[in-house]
């Protein structure tokens, strides 16, 4: 049974560029959640997707964005880059989400580097 | 305020040796808790997830426990290997539908040889 993909694995973008990174759940998952990871904050929740409707929200601002699609893969976008935004990000699916005892299962993240 | 934290922020310990992590939260109304194992470069990795009514629960070498009226839950690792190094993470989840999430910092745990 495949994890959860996410891809790229390493990006480097320049300050104000946008990026868009990808998330596969596993097959049969519906819910896809999108975390920031850096030193100095930990685990930040961005945002969730459950059958293609966003479900709960962090605190970020607007720059950060997603969309989940008819086979529930995610795509988060993160406009006018800051230099701030550099940070591991990892996606997670789960079958029912928030508000279930189902377990998240993580992909290994998408490692953002802003120049 | 709602807020999970975790002591030790790292710890260090010789192979074969037993160690418990410890996460205090102040978040509430709570839902579940979960730990995570975090191998550097990785994704979290799902250990065990604790409802309100669950005291302990176990995996493999990993035990966690839960008191919700102190609001305390502690993983205990048992008979450490080289493998267990990495951080290891208390979250949180929250609201009547748990769709909160509140993340500890993590414990940082290397176990040398």
């Amino acid at each position: 049974k495949a994890g959860v993909t996410q891809t790229p694995r390493y990006l480097i973008k320049t300050r104000g560029q946008q990026v868009t990174l990808s998330c596969s759940p596993i097959s049969g998952h519906r819910s896809v959640s999108w975390y920031q990871q850096t030193p100095g904050q930990g685990l930040q929740f961005l945002f969730e997707y459950f059958s293609e409707t966003q479900r709960n929200k962090g605190n970020f601002p607007g720059r950060f964005s997603g969309r989940q699609f008819s086979n529930s893969r995610s795509e988060m976008n993160v406009s006018t880059l800051e230099l701030g935004d550099s940070a591991l990000y990892l996606c997670a699916s789960s079958r029912e989400g928030s508000g279930s005892n189902y377990g998240y299962t993580f992909g290994s993240g998408t490692r953002l580097t802003v120049v | 305020k709602n807020q999970v934290e975790q002591s030790p922020q790292s710890l260090i310990i010789l192979e074969g040796k037993n160690c418990t992590l410890q996460c205090n939260y102040t978040v509430s109304p709570f839902s579940n808790l979960r730990w995570y194992k975090q191998d550097t470069g990785r994704g979290p990795v799902s250990l065990t997830i604790m409802t309100f009514s669950e005291n302990t629960k176990s995996n493999g070498r990993y035990t966690a426990t839960l008191d919700a009226d102190t609001k305390q839950s502690s993983l205990h690792i048992t008979a450490s290997q080289l493998s267990d190094s990495a951080s290891y993470i208390c979250v949180v989840s929250a609201g009547d539908t748990g769709n909160q999430f509140y993340f500890g910092t993590g414990t940082s745990l290397t176990v040398i040889p």
